[in-house]
């Protein structure tokens, strides 16, 4: 079962920052939180991962708050392209190759021209 | 780099047929996945290796559903007989351990349609 609570949907202008909020209450102490995207069509695509600090990368930034029991996933500048579907995951952070990656039903953002 | 290649792109049988997936792995990457993604839905792991042994294989159908990754690379998903409940995408993943993290690559998937 997916461990995290997102929106269903949310809508976004154009050129404005988007902010995805994704609750994992029940995090644990070595548990990453991931976030991929899936756009129409296509597989889902990493976006970025973070344990405790804030990550940025050249697609998002993703604030995790000090308690570790929610996040949010910032796209800057948000274009028409950044339509999709987008899954917060957390998962386990000692032995990758035998943790599951469990994807719930995600937030599905529209970006508004 | 090359990504995760999958073929067919899509597949159309009907009921009670044989059908099977085949997917290329980024190169050197040790753990492959199948994924089962119902339109509306998120993708459902069925099964995960990391090189050539089966990690999870809790969530396959064993009765219809066979998977294999011969040699550590390319990995075949089998689905025999088809129900209409397997029309779904099913999409394949490989990563690599990246520092303090792993990083997933999919593919495009196959989508199937069973009438």
């Amino acid at each position: 079962d997916a461990k995290t609570t997102q929106p269903p949907s949310m809508d976004c202008a154009e050129g404005r920052a988007a902010n995805l909020p994704c609750n994992h209450s029940t995090i644990s102490g070595n548990e990453y939180v991931y976030w991929y995207r899936q756009i129409h069509s296509q597989g889902p695509q990493y976006i970025i991962h973070g344990l405790k600090n804030n990550e940025t990368n050249e697609m998002a930034s993703l604030i995790i708050t000090e308690d570790r029991k929610s996040s949010t996933l910032i796209l800057p500048h948000a274009t028409l392209r950044d339509t999709a579907v987008y899954y917060c995951i957390v998962r386990g952070g000692t032995n990758f190759g035998n943790e599951k990656l469990t994807f719930g039903t995600g937030t599905r953002l529209t970006i508004i021209p | 780099e090359a990504g995760v290649a999958q073929s067919p792109r899509y597949k159309i049988i009907e009921k009670r047929q044989s059908v099977a997936f085949w997917c290329n792995p980024i190169s050197g990457h040790a753990t492959l996945y199948w994924y089962q993604q119902i339109l509306g839905q998120g993708p459902k792991l069925l099964i995960q290796f990391q090189n050539n042994g089966v990690v999870d294989d809790s969530q396959l159908p064993k009765d219809r559903f066979s998977a294999e990754r011969l040699k550590g690379v390319d990995s075949t998903l089998k689905i025999q007989p088809a129900k209409l409940e397997d029309s779904a995408v099913y999409l394949c993943a490989s990563s690599s351990i990246q520092g303090r993290g792993e990083k997933l690559f999919f593919g495009s998937g196959t989508q199937l349609s069973v009438l």
